[in-house]
């Protein structure tokens, strides 16, 4: 059973470029969320797409997007990019489905490894 | 605002002791509580969670318990093993999102 998989692993971007990181869900899995985790921090909840459409958002600007598609993977785009943009991004995939969790019925969040994004 | 604390960034513990990572929140509204684990260039792994109409839950050598007045959790290990080796994050839930504190690095020696 795959678990969460992200692509790229590593980037490197220049200020003011775009970029586009993926995410494909653990299977079984229709809910992905967006964390951005800075170094020596814990991550921070950027957004999550449920059915296609943008459920909740954290304290990001619009200058960070993304997109579900019908088979539940997602992309993240940042645009503009600033220096500090520059962090380990990670997906989460989870479902909403009760009782599919490993948590007597909580549906908690499984993370992929991540992309690590710099911004020279 | 910093709504989940973890105020030891590290700890170091001897092999077969226990460890004990403590976290602090400030939201009485979150309605469930994890820890993850984290080895380098992996992404968090779930290790336990408890509801916060629970004040303890157990799997294995890891219990978490969780004291609402207070609005603290902790993580025991016991024993704790040199593999437990790893950044351990608390987070709470107010349902959709996970809210992460900064991060206990354990290293236990062996």
């Amino acid at each position: 059973d795959a678990g969460v998989t992200q692509s790229p692993t590593h980037l490197i971007k220049t200020r003011g470029q775009q970029v586009t990181l993926r995410c494909s869900p653990k299977s079984g899995h229709d809910t992905v969320s967006w964390y951005q985790q800075a170094l020596g921090q814990g991550p921070q909840f950027i957004f999550q797409y449920y059915e296609e459409e943008e459920r909740q958002r954290g304290n990001f600007p619009d200058r960070f997007s993304g997109h579900q598609f019908p088979n539940y993977s997602s992309e993240l785009n940042v645009n503009a990019l600033l220096l500090g943009d520059s962090a380990l991004y990670l997906c989460a995939s989870s479902s909403q489905v009760f009782g599919t969790g490993t948590s007597g019925g909580y549906n908690e969040q499984f993370f992929g490894p991540g992309t690590r994004l710099t911004v020279l | 605002d910093q709504q989940v604390k973890q105020n030891s960034p590290s700890l170091s513990v001897q092999e077969g002791r226990i460890s004990i990572l403590n976290c602090d929140y400030t939201n009485s509204m979150f309605d469930y509580f994890l820890w993850y684990k984290k080895y380098p260039a992996e992404g968090p792994t779930f290790l336990i969670s408890i509801s916060s109409i629970k004040d303890k839950n157990e799997d294995g050598r890891f219990t978490v318990f969780l004291n609402k007045s207070a609005k603290h959790l902790s993580l025991h290990i016991v024993p704790s093993q040199p593999g437990d080796s790893a950044v351990y994050f608390c987070a709470a839930t107010p349902a959709y999102k996970y809210i992460f504190g900064t991060g206990t690095r354990l290293k236990v020696l062996a």
